[in-house]
């Protein structure tokens, strides 16, 4: 049962226009929601969050929205820029007991090309 | 401050083999994680640790094993490799809500 979906495995988008990344979830009960960018041979690094009791949050040129009815976030990244060229995985954070944990997409494969 | 770092960086086994992972944080965080990630799959929890000498069961920790005998440090163990365990493992540690990864272990077992 995956909790966290990513349903495009890859993005194309020119340099300057705006990327949008999509992220389904089922699990109501997740507080917070985490994007990471991933270069290849690197781990991945936090790139943005949200709160759940949030619609979006704005991070210079990316911006993440929120929309709790439809189990659903988006990430914008405008303009976008080669440099951002990446896989993108969107995570969600539970709890048991006193653990933080996170629940991981499968990723988005970002290029931007010239 | 060197964040997370992860030896070996490569490794390759042959079935039946075993080794440990280490994972070292100089962040001074409570809780440290172990995760795979496959192609197609994400990554997923192995097995996390909410402090000095404990630790859970993640997602899919059969065949692993884990020990954190000082804070800083994660151990992540095969007792037994399988061609399954063919993967590329990153650590992870973090407070609240964000986690700061290591650079991975890619792992091969033929």
């Amino acid at each position: 049962d995956q909790q966290v979906k990513q349903n495009s495995p890859s993005l194309s988008v020119q340099e300057g226009r705006i990327s949008i990344l999509n992220c389904d979830y089922t699990n109501s009960m997740f507080d917070y929601f985490l994007w990471y960018k991933k270069y290849p041979a690197e781990g991945p690094t936090f790139l943005i969050s949200i709160s759940s009791i949030k619609d979006k949050n704005e991070d210079g040129r990316f911006t993440v929205f929120l929309n709790k009815s439809a189990k659903h976030l988006s990430l914008h990244i405008v303009p976008s820029q080669p440099g951002d060229s990446a896989v993108y995985f969107c995570a969600a954070r539970g709890h048991t007991g006193t653990a933080s944990k996170l629940t991981f997409g499968t990723g988005t494969r970002l290029q931007v090309t010239l | 401050n060197a964040g997370v770092t992860q030896t070996p960086k490569f490794r390759v086994l042959k079935t039946g083999q075993s080794m440990t992972l280490l994972c070292a944080q100089d962040m001074n965080h409570e809780y440290m994680y172990w995760y795979r990630q496959d192609p197609g799959m994400g990554l997923r929890l192995i097995h996390y640790s909410v402090g000095e000498g404990t630790t859970a069961k993640g997602e899919v920790p059969d065949g692993y094993n884990v020990s954190r005998l000082k804070k800083q440090n994660f151990l992540l163990g095969l007792e037994s490799a399988a061609p399954s365990q063919t993967s590329v493992y990153f650590c992870a540690s973090g407070v609240g809500y964000e986690q700061y990864f290591g650079p991975g272990t890619r792992l091969t077992v033929t």
